[in-house]
């Protein structure tokens, strides 16, 4: 599976969007791209994935670069509840979906 | 709910004691997952079942064990727990991936401590 990379940390206030980045240079035509976040001492939830085209769900959007080398996870109103650490993993539906995960960006959103 | 469920939530054991964690599903997945989390770490996949296919990660050391005597429940066993197995153990399913890929749902997860 392809490796990504994500900043280490980041802020945002409360009601603004968050836009997460994440660079997936090596994915490949059939891996997907996952957004799982972690809240403080609970299990890894799932966000939202998409391929090629950009998705929006009731959580976030994913916006997914046309080279497919990189995407933003958007959280459009962040709340003091989104504050957690954001994971980006890319993974193929031939690998039984399985997850690496990285170190992930911790988020925090300031009231 | 449709969810998964881990018992208990905290768990101490005495080194070297073995010591079993369980998780349940009422989401009838057919792939069950087990993850260890140590304190500041991201998840690292100890292994999973593809319905009654176990699939060990390569570097998941031998005192780490499985079971999954049903769809619904998987089990995980330290044979000898060492201080360095205190972590956060996190179960997950999802469905068989087929032709597509699929979100992993996670439980709340089993705090190991080891004294």
């Amino acid at each position: 599976d392809a490796k990504t990379t994500q900043p280490t940390s980041m802020d945002c206030a409360e009601g603004r969007a968050a836009n997460l980045p994440c660079n997936h240079s090596t994915i490949s035509g059939n891996e997907y791209v996952y957004w799982y976040r972690q809240i403080h001492s609970q299990g890894p939830q799932y966000i939202i994935h998409g391929l090629k085209n950009n998705e929006t769900n009731e959580m976030a959007s994913l916006i997914i670069t046309e080279d497919r080398k990189s995407s933003t996870l958007i959280l459009p109103h962040a709340t003091l509840r989104d504050t957690a650490v954001y994971y980006c993993i890319v993974t193929s539906y031939s690998s039984a979906s399985k997850i690496i995960f990285g170190s992930g960006t911790r988020l925090s959103i300031r009231p | 709910d449709a969810m998964v469920i881990q018992n208990p939530r905290y768990q101490v054991t005495q080194f070297g004691k073995p010591v079993t964690l369980s998780c349940s599903q009422t989401l009838n997945h057919n792939v069950m997952y087990w993850y260890q989390q140590k304190s500041s770490q991201a998840p690292k996949l100890l292994f999973h079942y593809y319905d009654k296919d176990f699939n060990n990660e390569a570097d998941t050391p031998d005192n780490f064990q499985s079971r999954r005597p049903n769809t619904s429940f998987c089990f995980l066993d330290i044979r000898s727990p060492g201080l360095g197995d205190a972590a956060m153990y996190l179960c997950a399913t999802s469905r068989d991936p087929g032709k597509s890929s699929y979100e992993q749902y996670f439980g709340p997860g089993t705090r190991l401590t080891v004294t």
